[in-house]
């Protein structure tokens, strides 16, 4: 199992670029999420997908976009990439016990 | 508002130094309480859920336990290799949104050897 998988690791953007992040688990969960941790900010929720065809916003939705592809597989975009958005994003999902957490991506925005 | 406050900020601790890292919350009914052990550049690991209050667990040298406002996580005789970053976060059972966790900034605590 490789539990849940991130790419890209690393990531550096101008201003207005686009990107997205992929995220896949292989743990057959329910629920997948996307996080954004910054220094003395703590882990925020952007958005999350309570289910495989469902999706809601979380603390700080402004400016992304998420899919849920399939139960695997959970995206975030970022249409206009902003300074403000330079973070490390990680992805987890989960059934009904913990989460389980990804390696993370490291995204500069230039 | 579902909130999470851990303290302290930071700890530093000479190795076999015990002490106990603060959680506390306030939630509308608790669903489960979560420690995650983050190292750096890496994602948070998971350690411990806890459901109602008077549960506790452990795991080698760390200790979690739950009360009705609190949690605590205990770490007796510490090595630096438990130096990390520690987070809490609740699962409230509200209708709208009960899949979300709430998490704490998180204690770095730094052992010395």
């Amino acid at each position: 199992n490789a539990g849940v998988t991130q790419t890209p690791k690393f990531q550096v953007l101008k201003t207005g670029q686009s990107m997205t992040l992929q995220c896949a688990q292989d743990m057959n969960h329910n629920s997948m999420y996307w996080y954004r941790q910054d220094p003395g900010m703590g882990l925020r929720l952007i958005y999350y997908s309570a289910s495989e065809g469902t999706t809601d916003k979380g603390e700080v939705p402004n400016g992304y976009n998420v899919s849920r592809l399939n139960k695997r597989e959970f995206s975030l975009r970022l249409e206009s990439a902003a300074p403000s958005q330079t973070s490390v994003y990680f992805c987890a999902s989960r059934d009904r016990g913990e989460q389980f957490f990804g390696p993370g991506t490291r995204l500069t925005v230039l | 508002e579902d909130q999470v406050t851990q303290s302290p900020e930071a700890l530093r601790l000479q190795e076999g130094e015990s002490s106990s890292l603060n959680c506390s919350y306030t939630v509308s009914g608790l669903r489960g309480l979560f420690w995650y052990r983050q190292d750096p550049g890496k994602g948070p690991e998971f350690l411990f859920t806890l459901y109602s209050a008077g549960e506790e667990k452990e795991k080698e040298r760390l200790k979690a336990t739950l009360t009705k406002k609190e949690s605590f996580l205990h770490i007796t005789a510490p090595k630096p290799e438990d130096s990390a970053t520690y987070l809490c976060a609740v699962q409230g059972a509200r209708l709208s949104g009960s899949e979300k966790l709430v998490f704490g900034k998180g204690t770095k605590l730094t052992v010395n050897p």
